[in-house]
């Protein structure tokens, strides 16, 4: 039951450009959260943005989410080789139970 | 610092064997989770534990079993190992709405 879709599965860039992803989701939500997986590893958490909110920062990070539309977006910005990773999104549906449903990835390579 | 560890990064077994995973955090979270993830397919969820002695089947559970005896371990089981289970399997366990995940057990079945 994947809920949450990515696009693009990859996106190839230079260093110093911005990397943008995009994330659609199916149902309504309590929040949605971002991941990165360096190749071969486990998960790590990156930023989670709850239903009510808009927009979220983090460092380099900005996240936006549009209920109405049922997407969200991940912004790298300044990106650099080391952001080199997929890129996960997983909401959290409203009366789940602490079960996250993750989308496909995106594959990101930045370029040195 | 949050910990997931994992008991073997990489395991080569042989078909129609008892394979176990392991899992264990450090965090004294109630929740924790088996996924496993394949190409193209993203991460698909196993089963995941609420609690001790609790759990239930995620998306895919065909062909696996769970144990958690105790809060800070659980335990993935492949009862007879074939094939179509060689993937990468990653355990999480959640902490205030976030999952935090182990490094990944690479699994390969002959």
């Amino acid at each position: 039951s994947q809920q949450g879709e990515e696009d693009p599965q990859a996106l190839s860039i230079q260093e110093g450009e911005n990397a943008t992803m995009n994330c659609s989701y199916k149902t309504s939500i309590n929040n949605l959260q971002w991941y990165r997986q360096n190749s071969g590893r486990g998960l790590v958490h990156l930023i989670l943005i709850r239903s009510n909110e808009r927009e979220k920062h983090s460092g380099r990070l900005r996240v936006t989410l549009d209920t109405s539309k049922k997407s969200s977006s991940l912004l790298i910005t300044a990106s650099r080789a080391a952001d080199t990773a997929s890129y996960f999104c997983a909401t959290d549906p409203q009366g789940g139970s602490e079960k996250l449903v993750f989308g496909k990835g995106t594959k990101l390579t930045v370029n040195p | 610092d949050v910990k997931v560890t994992q008991s073997s990064r990489y395991l080569v077994k042989r078909t129609g064997e008892k394979v176990f995973l392991e899992c264990v955090q450090d965090m004294d979270h109630e929740n924790m989770f088996w996924y496993r993830q394949d190409p193209g397919l993203g991460l698909r969820l196993i089963y995941f534990s609420y609690d001790v002695k609790m759990k239930e089947k995620g998306d895919i559970p065909e062909g696996y079993s769970v144990s958690r005896e105790k809060k800070e371990r659980f335990s993935l089981i492949l009862e007879s190992a074939s094939t179509n289970q060689t993937s990468m399997y990653l355990c999480a366990s959640t902490g205030l709405e976030t999952q935090y995940f182990g490094p990944g057990t690479r699994l390969l079945v002959l």
